[in-house]
């Protein structure tokens, strides 16, 4: 089982520019969940999707947004970058289909806004 | 009352001792309480979890103590060895689900050989 996965692994960007980070969920996970990781802090909710659609979605600005394909894979978008949105980036799939199929990260992808 | 609390920032222990991080939160509607390992580089990986319907969670030398009258709950890893040096972060939501995970801010653990 690869796990989830997460591509790249390594990004810089140009303030103002616009980047796309990619998820394929851990096999039998249908649902996804991306989470902003500043240095030296706990991660934190940026939305999750479900059947292609968006279901929760935390405080971050409309600049931040995803999709979800047929095969559960899952796009972060983020629009006019910030300094400020320099962080690492999880994924973290999970389904619906009872206890015992919790949340599992990804390795993430570190994004670096110049 | 969606904000998770975790102490200490930074713990140091010797090898062969015991490491305990504690965590408190405010939202009773809380439903899962999970706690995760990061390495420098990685993604948070996880370590063991609990529901607020049993006190206490034990999975080899890890132990979840759950209080839900003072809605704290801490971590403890007996035995600790050098390879347990790492970030542990407790979070809680209301789903096991990845649905908004709520994270503290992160315990620095290095176990000294």
């Amino acid at each position: 089982d690869a796990g989830v996965t997460q591509s790249p692994t390594h990004l810089i960007k140009t303030r103002g520019q616009q980047v796309t980070l990619r998820c394929s969920p851990k096999s039998g996970h249908d649902t996804v969940s991306w989470y902003q990781q500043a240095l030296g802090q706990g991660p934190q909710f940026i939305f999750q999707y479900y059947e292609e659609e968006e279901r929760q979605r935390g405080n971050f600005p409309d600049r931040f947004s995803g999709h979800q394909f047929p095969n559960y894979s899952s796009e972060l978008n983020v629009n006019a970058l910030l300094l400020g949105d320099s962080a690492l980036y999880l994924c973290a799939s999970s389904t619906d289909r009872g206890f015992g199929t919790e949340a599992f990260f990804g390795q993430g992808t570190r994004l670096t806004v110049v | 009352q969606q904000q998770v609390k975790q102490s200490p920032q930074s713990l140091i222990v010797q090898k062969g001792g015991i490491s305990i991080i504690n965590c408190a939160y405010e939202n009773t509607a809380f439903d899962y309480f999970p706690w995760y390992q990061q390495f420098p580089g990685k993604g948070p990986a996880l370590l063991i979890a609990i529901r607020p319907d049993v006190s206490e969670k034990k999975e080899g030398r890890f132990t979840i103590s759950f209080n839900k009258s003072a809605k704290q709950f801490s971590l403890h890893i007996m035995d600790s060895q050098p390879g347990d040096s790492a970030t542990y972060f407790c979070a809680a939501s209301l789903s096991p689900y990845g649905q908004n995970f709520v994270f503290g801010p992160g315990t620095r653990l290095s176990v000294l050989p």
